[in-house]
């Protein structure tokens, strides 16, 4: 069984810029996820989607922020214009949606803002 | 609030030493489920161990085993013969049947001195 893809694998840019971020799951797996991952802590959920509709975005900074998951599978997330505080890793996960499901995550992008 | 707290930040053992990762959780639903999750240096999280709410059983699994607990929250880790390979930093998770959402706690770096 493939994993969930991600790329690009790292990212650099400048502040006030805009990068976007891809991610494919695992193939069946209704339930796509973004994370943040700021080093040393742990991931921050940054939206939830089941199929092609938003479950959470609560945390997501809408003002720079976007998400989509257009015909329910892969999904991309966009920064713009991205702030230096933006500089973390970006994890994406998926599951097959039940509370006991485990969540099967990608390698991640790792951006840094500079 | 945290939802998912692990206290210890970092820890360092000998190999061959068996090491305990304390989990404390809080939540409402009587429906939920723990995981615990390995972030190796390559930084993928990889799904370790899932419990439900309903079953205090506690197992092994290898070298790996956990404690459950509900009248204190508590869901330790416990790695017997600890190796090198163990290194990494180990996070616990929640998930609640009523919001559909999973919590990670911070994590606990774990270093294992050859």
């Amino acid at each position: 069984e493939a994993g969930v893809a991600q790329s690009p694998r790292y990212k650099i840019i400048e502040k006030r810029q805009s990068v976007a971020f891809w991610c494919n799951p695992i193939s069946g797996h209704a339930t796509l996820y973004w994370y943040q991952q700021i080093l040393g802590q742990g991931p921050k959920l940054l939206i939830q989607f089941q199929n092609n509709g938003v479950v959470d975005d609560s945390q997501l900074p809408k003002d720079r922020f976007s998400a989509e998951r257009l015909k329910g599978v892969d999904s991309t997330l966009k920064i713009q214009p991205a702030k230096l505080e933006d500089s973390a890793v970006y994890l994406c996960a998926s599951s097959l949606g039940q509370t006991n499901s485990p969540l099967h995550f990608g390698n991640g992008t790792r951006l840094t803002v500079t | 609030a945290q939802k998912v707290t692990q206290a210890q930040t970092e820890i360092s053992v000998v190999e061959k030493e068996d090491v305990t990762l304390d989990c404390v959780y809080e939540t409402r639903d009587t429906t939920y489920y723990l995981f615990w999750y390995k972030q190796p240096p390559s930084g993928e999280l990889v799904f370790l161990i899932r419990r439900n709410s309903f079953d205090e059983q506690n197992e092994i699994s290898g070298r790996y085993s956990w404690n459950f607990q509900k009248s204190t929250s508590s869901f330790n880790f416990t790695i017997t013969a600890s190796q090198v390979v163990d290194s990494a930093v180990y996070f616990c998770a929640l998930s609640e049947m009523r919001r559909g959402q999973f919590y990670f706690g911070t994590g606990t770096s774990l270093t294992v001195i050859p």
